[in-house]
């Protein structure tokens, strides 16, 4: 198995432009969860997909940030326009299902720099 | 609303040696699941070891086992036989029914592992 793959890797971008990250799930897992990390907040949630809807955004901090998820194997997490406040590391993760026992696996995370 | 705590920011531990990471948290549900997650410097997030809390018996893997005292509401992970691979971030982490399966992290603490 791949385990849960996001793009890019690192992303470095001016104040004010669009950014989109990228996440697939592992193939199979049907709930799919976005975090942030920063030095300040630590680990939060963002939102969280359960066969492809929204359950929960109410960790989404702002309307600049949007995620959709228009398939089993495919998720977005796009922030526009973007501040420097916004550097952080992203993460994607993915559960088999909705029940609380599953694991969530994550993926390797993208770096985001708003300069 | 559920809270985790991780009380040592920062621990060291010689290689070969034994080592012990704090973990508190706080809810009034009866039925729940905790992890605990490394962040090596490669920033990926991996599963260490997980409890049910409707377990008494303790999770064990490998060389990490945790000590759950589920009335203490405490959730520590001890590391055996510490090798340089385990020096990374330690997250613990609460899976609750009442916020359908969202993990809650701690703050972290740092290990370190010296030769």
């Amino acid at each position: 198995d791949a385990g849960v793959i996001q793009s890019p890797r690192h992303e470095v971008t001016e104040m004010g432009q669009e950014v989109t990250l990228r996440c697939k799930p592992i193939s199979g897992h049907n709930s799919l969860f976005w975090y942030r990390q920063t030095m300040m907040r630590g680990l939060e949630l963002l939102i969280y997909f359960n066969n492809n809807v929204p359950i929960d955004d109410s960790g989404m901090p702002e309307d600049r940030f949007s995620a959709k998820m228009p398939n089993a194997s495919f998720s977005t997490l796009k922030i526009q326009p973007s501040e420097p406040r916004d550097s952080a590391v992203y993460f994607c993760a993915s559960r088999r299902d909705f029940a609380e026992a599953d694991t969530q696996y994550f993926g390797p995370g993208t770096r985001l720099t708003v300069l | 609303a559920q809270t985790v705590t991780q009380s040592q920011p920062e621990m060291s531990v010689q290689e070969a040696e034994t080592v012990t990471l704090s973990c508190t948290y706080d809810t009034s549900e009866s039925n729940y699941y905790l992890f605990w997650y490394k962040q090596p410097p490669s920033r990926q997030m991996i599963l260490v070891i997980r409890q049910e809390a409707y377990k008494q018996q303790n999770a064990t893997e490998n060389r990490f086992s945790v000590n759950f005292q589920k009335a203490a509401k405490s959730f520590s992970l001890k590391i055996s036989d510490s090798q340089l691979g385990d020096t990374a971030m330690y997250f613990c982490a609460f899976s609750g029914s009442s916020n359908t399966g969202k993990l809650i992290f701690g703050q972290g603490t740092t290990l370190q592992v010296k030769p």
